[in-house]
């Protein structure tokens, strides 16, 4: 299966405390996004990282790359009650047509306790 | 405009309906996509237009028929369903679908589609 795993599948913590999510593919990592969904509606891209980057950061948020693993994570520092939400990472595959489809991982869902 | 608008939030039908989600950007995004979602489950991937042609069928039951009227809409029109179509419908649009340069993805926020 192309999907990716994500682990852990769901964390509980207080406010103030570090999450960290982590996500695995077994086919190869081109640009790996993470994706943050509230509440089974819509998803947010909250941050992408390009096959020749090894970290980046946005605000809380900062995300590793190991393409020789073939696996990335998400740390969310200072967590808040907001934060609670489910997690995908998203791998890009390249396809034959010329286009790419985004491959979603098993989500992490992410509960803040305030 | 970083929208993606998505009509009807929630719809109900039956086996033998005929029905319609749409979902309409005017970001200038010219990739758009349909996405069906179960409960706990990820995103799965039916449907890539790219510059309003059709680029990716994920063997997606013909019950299920994508259309795109022009670069800013996208229909799925939606026919003799069964009980396990039932989930979360999910349209997304991105500048092109052929490059990484541009991947980010906007995503609406869904079709609750229940099939009775």
């Amino acid at each position: 299966s192309q999907q990716g795993e994500e682990d852990p599948q769901a964390l509980s913590i207080q406010e103030g405390e570090n999450a960290t999510m982590n996500c695995s593919y077994k086919t190869s990592i081109n640009n790996l996004q993470w994706y943050r969904q509230n509440s089974g509606r819509g998803l947010v891209h909250l941050i992408l990282i390009r096959s020749n980057e090894r970290e980046k950061h946005s605000g809380r948020l900062r995300v590793t790359l190991d393409t020789s693993k073939k696996s990335s994570s998400l740390l969310i520092t200072a967590s808040r009650a907001a934060d609670t939400a489910s997690y995908f990472c998203a791998n890009l595959l390249l396809i034959n047509t010329g286009g790419f489809k985004t491959i979603f991982g098993a989500g992490t869902r992410l509960f803040v306790k305030a | 405009d970083t929208e993606v608008t998505q009509t009807p939030k929630h719809l109900v039908m039956g086996m033998t309906n005929k029905k319609s989600l749409k979902c309409e950007q005017h970001m200038g995004h010219r990739a758009m996509y349909w996405y069906k979602q179960k409960a706990k489950k990820p995103p799965e991937l039916m449907f890539v237009y790219s510059y309003e042609k059709l680029s990716i069928n994920e063997s997606v039951p013909s019950r299920f028929s994508p259309e795109c009227p022009n670069s800013s809409l996208l229909n799925l029109h939606l026919h003799a369903l069964q009980p396990e179509d039932s989930a979360l419908y999910l349209c997304a649009s991105s500048q092109d679908s052929g490059s990484f340069r541009n991947t980010e993805a906007f995503f609406g926020q869904g079709t609750r589609l229940t099939v009775v």
